[in-house]
Formats: structure tokens, sequence, C-alpha cells
């Protein structure tokens, strides 16, 4: 256990509804990181927040997607208009080392 | 821009028998470097990490990563592996950015330990 919890843990959806995550870090980590995980493959950064700013993000994160921080504390990520290609592994880390254990999302 | 390339996606070996799981990268400036497991329908975790000083680090698990500046790897190993080393291995390198650090994953390799 990481101390990093991620909610939920499984989340299926029909294409076109929106989807929010969340994402509980260990409350002294200012760094929280997004990533997502698709069959097969490593990571891939999607954005990172220093307290609540959020300070890059990647090009796989479309309009479509969306992430606060508020209060530099907790986080969500949330997906509108969900496609089949978003169904990946969405995994939230604390300064880099700490992984949560992720919200697998699946679109019909 | 930098890049992480492991350059095997699955690796079959005997238990008892010693495995090497390699991990090139590549970096114009100082990087940190990791080696993360993660076992079936679980989330990540940090296997080893290398940061400054020696440039061999080793796990609590028998595993070790010996990083070389000159070839731009590291490389991970264990002189004996269990069964339960079965997993997906992922090599990571952070280089610093304005305002942090900023990630970038291999696409794993898959250790199979046979009996």
């Amino acid at each position: 256990d990481t101390g990093v919890s991620q909610n939920p843990r499984h989340k299926i959806t029909k294409r076109g509804q929106n989807v929010t995550f969340r994402c509980d870090p260990i409350s002294e980590h200012n760094r929280l990181y997004w990533y997502r995980q698709t069959l097969g493959q490593g990571p891939e950064f999607l954005t990172y927040f220093q307290n609540e700013a959020q300070l890059e993000k990647s090009r796989l994160l479309s309009d479509r997607f969306s992430a606060e921080r508020p209060k530099g504390s907790f986080s969500t990520l949330e997906i509108q208009r969900t496609e089949q290609g978003d169904s990946a592994m969405y995994l939230c880390a604390t300064d880099t080392q700490y992984f949560g254990p992720g919200t697998r999302l699946t679109v019909l | 821009a930098q890049s992480v390339t492991q350059l095997d996606s699955q690796v079959p070996v005997f238990e008892e028998a010693p495995v090497e799981l390699r991990c090139n990268y590549s970096s114009s400036v100082s990087v940190y470097l990791f080696w993360y497991v993660q076992y079936p329908n679980q989330g990540l975790q940090l296997l080893l990490k290398y940061l400054s000083g020696s440039t061999l680090v080793e796990s609590i698990n028998g595993f070790e990563a010996e990083f070389n500046k000159s070839q731009t790897s590291f490389h991970l190993r264990k002189p004996s592996v269990h069964i339960s080393d079965t997993a997906e291995y992922f090599c990571a390198v952070s280089e610093r950015e304005a305002g942090g650090f900023k990630t970038i994953f291999g696409a794993g390799t898959r250790l199979f330990v046979k009996a």
C-alpha cells in the first residue's frame, strides 16, 4: 500500500457518457501526476500538478479531458463524451514514485 | 526529448536462473532512473531507483540495477529468480523540467518464471 488511493477501481460506461475519477494522494506530497496505461504498454503521462496548479498537460489530453486539484489535496480527472479509445487504466502518482492502484475504465 | 527503450518485451526464464532486463534511455540532461514492477491486476510498485551517488542500486527482494552513463543504460538484474517474480517490469526516466519532474516509461518487459 503506497498511501495513494483511487476511486472507483473499475468503471464501465457507455460511449458518450461522462466519467470522473478521484485520486487521494499522500498528504505531504505536493506533486501529483495522472497517467494512462493501455494493455501491453507503459504508463503515458497525461498531466501534472504542483499543489493546486496544473503545470503541464500532454497532447494526449484532448479537450474532452479535464483535471483539477482544488486546494492542492485530492485530484479529479473527468472525461466527457467518452469514446471506446478511452478504455484504459488511469493511474495517479505522487512525487513520481508512489502510484495508486488505478481506475480501470471500460467504454462499451 | 527523452525516451526509454526496453529491449525485450518478454523474458521467459527458469526458476533459480539469473535474469537481466535491459533498459536504455536517451536524455540530454541529468536524469533519475527507476524500475517499477506491476503484478497482474495491481498498480505499479517502485522496485528501485537511482538518484545520485553509487551507480549500483539494490532492492529488498534481491534485484539490482546499475546506472551506466556512458552507455545510457539502467539494466535490472537478479542472480536467482523465483516464481513469484513473474510480473511486468517498467523502466522509467525522470528529468527536471520547469516546475518539477517529468517521467517517461518504457513499454515494459514481461518476466515469466517457469518451474
